[in-house]
């Protein structure tokens, strides 16, 4: 059974464009997270998504945007980028209910 | 406060002996507890999940949960250098359908 994909596998942006991350889950898991691991800051919540609905939302600018497809995939946007927001963004996926989330191989985002 | 709290280590510890990291969290309510390891570059990989006050085993990894002292651990046995990694505690906090992170412990494990 494939786990959760995520693709670009590394994505390099110039500030002050935006970025697209996107997001595959396992099969049959509804719920859909995004972290961002900014070196040095551990895991911080970003967006969480369920059954297409955006259901919390971490203290982030709304410049980080997101929505859920009828499939349960996902994509994070990220607008109007700063140097500060490179790191590591990662997408867990878990069944609808449950918080036993399960990591994709992230997307590392560099901002020049 | 901070809401969960690792040691950031690192905790080093000669092969085939007892690993200990420790956690502790703020919210008395907290229901959902995992243990994830993270190799250094990669993603964060679930190896432990706990519920209930306690022990829980499986294979080498223990986790210890005791929800008075707001407190969760993870024993690993006969350690061995592939287990020298970084492990993040995680626990629902306020009661939302979402993990908080520690920043994690990172083990080292000599041979």
């Amino acid at each position: 059974e494939a786990g959760v994909t995520q693709s670009p596998t590394h994505l390099i942006k110039t500030r002050g464009q935006q970025a697209t991350l996107r997001c595959s889950p396992i099969s049959g898991h509804t719920s859909v997270y995004w972290y961002q691991q900014a070196l040095g800051l551990g895991l911080q919540f970003l967006l969480w998504y369920d059954e297409g609905e955006e259901r919390n939302r971490g203290n982030f600018p709304p410049r980080f945007s997101g929505r859920q497809f009828p499939n349960y995939s996902s994509e994070l946007n990220v607008n109007a980028l700063e140097l500060e927001d490179s790191a590591l963004y990662l997408c867990a996926s878990s069944l609808g209910g449950t918080l036993k989330a399960f990591f994709g191989q992230g997307t590392r985002l560099t901002v020049v | 406060q901070k809401e969960v709290e690792q040691n950031s280590g690192p905790l080093s510890v000669p092969e085939g002996a007892i690993a200990s990291l420790n956690c502790t969290y703020s919210d008395r309510g907290s229901q959902s507890f995992f243990w994830y390891r993270q190799y250094s570059g990669k993603s964060p990989e679930l190896i432990m999940s706990i519920y209930s006050n306690g022990d829980k085993e499986d294979g080498r990894f223990t986790a210890q949960l005791n929800k008075a002292s707001q407190y969760v651990s993870l024993l690993i046995r006969d350690s061995q250098p592939s287990d020298s990694a970084t492990y993040l505690c995680a626990v629902n906090i306020g009661g939302y359908s979402t993990l908080t992170f520690g920043k994690g412990t990172m083990l080292l494990v000599s041979p």
